[in-house]
């Protein structure tokens, strides 16, 4: 069955700390893996889409990254206005579209 | 250009009533697709439309669901007799191609007392 895991639940950093997010994935047969951001009472924002192992691509102090079990967000020098939730969905090339989605990590950049 | 819009934002009902939630698509895309997420738990998928069509509905929890999307355009997604266990956020998505990105409107958070 397909499924997400990301870690940690929730990640408090001070401004300027770096730190990584981790989604590790079983699905059966990867056409691609997004992360989204998700403000209260908003819905997910898209940030990124990776397809294949070896991917990287950034956005600001965003940097995600993709093996063949596991994507990592890293975020370089966090600003009070990253905090956020992050999730972490899959996209299985079976043929059905929907995306699978983790639960997400709580990230509370303090100033 | 206009993002993917969903109303009402917040909806209270009491067991046993019906309620119906709207989701208008970005102009132009094919696929519209429902998902849920309860309390404490992950978003999860409920279905897609590809136009007028379902295309999956393996998600739909039970037959107190029923969701339409007429001429193509915008989408409900009515529960009758709601439950205690529908309270949720209930996201909506569109994107242009099936395997496109998916892009989410801010939900209807639904409350079942």
């Amino acid at each position: 069955e397909d499924q997400v895991t990301q870690s940690p639940e929730a990640l408090r950093l001070q401004e300027g700390e770096s730190s990584s997010l981790n989604c590790s994935y079983t699905v059966s047969g990867l056409r691609g893996l997004f992360w989204y951001r998700q403000d209260p009472g908003k819905g997910p924002e898209f940030l990124f889409t990776l397809y294949s192992a070896g991917e990287e691509k950034e956005k600001e102090r965003l940097k995600a990254t993709l093996t063949k079990k596991e994507s990592f967000l890293h975020i370089t020098a966090p600003k009070p206005e990253d905090s956020a939730t992050y999730l972490c969905a899959v996209q299985a090339s079976t043929g059905a579209n929907n995306l699978f989605f983790g639960t997400g990590t709580r990230l509370t950049v303090i100033p | 250009e206009a993002g993917v819009t969903q109303f009402p934002s917040h909806s209270v009902i009491e067991k046993g009533q019906t309620v119906t939630l709207r989701c208008d698509p970005i102009s132009g895309h094919d696929n519209l697709y429902w998902y849920r997420r309860v309390m404490g738990k992950e978003i999860k998928f409920l279905l897609h439309f590809v136009k007028e069509s379902k295309q999956d509905e393996s998600g739909m929890p039970n037959n107190r669901f029923l969701a339409e999307r007429t001429g193509g355009t915008y989408s409900t997604l009515k529960v009758q007799p709601a439950e205690l266990e529908d309270s949720g956020v209930y996201f909506c998505a569109s994107s242009q191609q099936g395997w496109s990105i998916q892009y989410f409107g801010a939900g209807t958070r639904l409350s079942v007392l």
